[in-house]
């Protein structure tokens, strides 16, 4: 199994309606991360979190939230889905430890917003 | 803010040939890491090599090595004895030491190689 796992895969949806990505980690990290992936831009930081009671804003977060809701598992929202919210959504994890904060990613969840 | 550039959209290679993929960056601080990440048509992120700034000596990794000019803020990645496998989009990464240690992305290089 992988140590990142991201459900959905792949997804449908329509102008308007809620969307809930979700993360969960077996690596045992504190942090993990919210990535959006759009042609041309890289990844760009939605939201990270350090522990649980940590959420923070990345460079990219208007149009999103999210929930920590354990150590292990780390959700974004889309409360009102807009087409160009289209884009591949990667959650990734990293350790506070000497490794230079190595990320260590999901598997991605597209996202397509009609 | 700290910003990473890569100014090769694409690039190819024969196989079994050298290519050089660029990345520069810009930033205040004199303490950070470096990263070039790999993303096969499988679309899995997976870290290729790191480099860590006091470090003066070049990373290496196998076929894989940088180029740290860190007063140039420069940071290639030479991949050696080029695969079919090395196929992918390749993308710089910078991860400093303030600013919540938020690691920052270039656009990407997509590299394709010839057989």
């Amino acid at each position: 199994d992988a140590d990142v796992t991201q459900t959905p895969r792949n997804r449908i949806t329509k102008t308007g309606k809620r969307i809930m990505l979700e993360c969960s980690q077996t690596k045992g990290h504190d942090r993990m991360y919210w990535y959006r992936q759009d042609p041309g831009l890289g990844l760009r930081l939605i939201y990270y979190s350090f522990d649980v009671k940590d959420i923070n804003k990345g460079e990219i977060s208007d149009g999103y939230s999210v929930s920590r809701q354990a150590q292990a598992k780390f959700s974004l929202s889309l409360e009102s889905a807009i087409p160009n919210q289209t884009a591949l959504y990667f959650c990734a994890t990293s350790d506070t430890g000497i490794d230079g904060g190595e990320l260590f990613f999901g598997e991605g969840s597209r996202l397509t917003v009609l | 803010a700290q910003t990473v550039t890569q100014s090769q959209p694409e690039m190819s290679v024969q196989e079994a040939e050298t290519v050089t993929l660029s990345c520069t960056y810009d930033t205040s601080e004199s303490d950070y890491y470096l990263f070039w990440y790999k993303q096969p048509p499988s679309r899995q992120m997976i870290l290729v090599i790191r480099q860590e700034a006091y470090k003066q000596q070049n990373a290496t990794e196998n076929r894989f090595s940088v180029n740290f000019q860190k007063a140039a803020k420069s940071f290639s990645l030479k991949i050696s004895d080029s695969q079919l496998g090395d196929a992918a989009m390749y993308f710089c990464a910078y991860r400093g030491n303030t600013g919540g240690f938020k690691t920052i992305f270039g656009a990407g290089t997509r590299l394709f190689v010839k057989a």
